[in-house]
């Protein structure tokens, strides 16, 4: 299986901050790399897909950049509605694995 | 806009099966642009995949689960199912049914709101 390991596990900013979230995999997954949301009570939905494509509806602040093995989150002028926690996901192979999260919360 | 709905038992004896059902609205099973998936999540914790199925009947299961999952699809009913057998107190969790869009690209694209089961005697 390809492990997927997110740095910080938790992190505390301030509405306006710029949040970076780093997340690596255990080998090389190309740019099959996409990152959900997940607030308390909610399903997860997708923010970014391949890496760094937008899904539709999502904010510009949110942006991915990376490929092979490490990749990151961007979070530009955080927001209220932005603090919950994030996942990163492998979708170069099955089975299908997830980082642990990053718990993004207010300072 | 496709919609995800799980049903089953919220509570399901140490032991037994664990069965839910995934009925899907405004699109269909049927399509070969997504797979059908099923991940879980034990309360505070993380996710985990248990796998999918195709519409063809093709599946691929995460072997973490050593061959306790069976997943189907019914077409007929626009629906898609689980089953894991052996339930244990480790398979408390909240479990989603999820689209996996697997053409260009591969990320679940749609989530069900999610149902809480718990193993419990």
């Amino acid at each position: 299986d390809i492990q997927m390991t997110q740095s910080p596990s938790s992190l505390s900013a301030s509405v306006g901050d710029t949040v970076t979230i780093t997340c690596r995999a255990s080998q090389f997954i190309s740019r099959y790399l996409n990152w959900y949301q997940q607030k308390p009570g909610q399903a997860p939905k997708v923010l970014i897909y391949d890496a760094s494509n937008s899904q539709s509806g999502v904010p510009s602040r949110f942006s991915g950049s990376g490929s092979g093995t490490d990749f990151t989150l961007t979070i530009s002028t955080l927001q209220p509605e932005d603090f919950a926690t994030y996942y990163c996901q492998q979708s170069h192979s099955t089975p299908r694995t997830f980082g642990q999260g990053t718990k993004v919360e207010i300072k | 806009q496709v919609q995800l709905q799980e049903s089953g038992p919220g509570l399901v004896k140490p032991s037994d099966t664990l069965s839910l059902t995934c009925t899907v609205s405004g699109g269909s099973v049927n399509s070969g642009y997504y797979y059908w998936s099923w991940i879980r999540q034990p309360p505070g914790k993380g996710l985990e995949w248990i796998g999918y199925v195709y519409y063809t009947g093709y599946t691929d299961y995460n072997p973490s689960f050593k061959g306790r999952v069976t997943m189907s699809v019914d077409s007929s009913k626009n629906q898609f199912s689980l089953k894991l057998s052996s339930a244990t107190a480790a398979d408390t969790a909240v479990y989603y049914c999820v689209r996996d869009y697997s053409e260009l690209y591969r990320y679940f694209d749609q989530w069900g709101l999610g149902t809480l089961v718990t193993v419990s005697s």
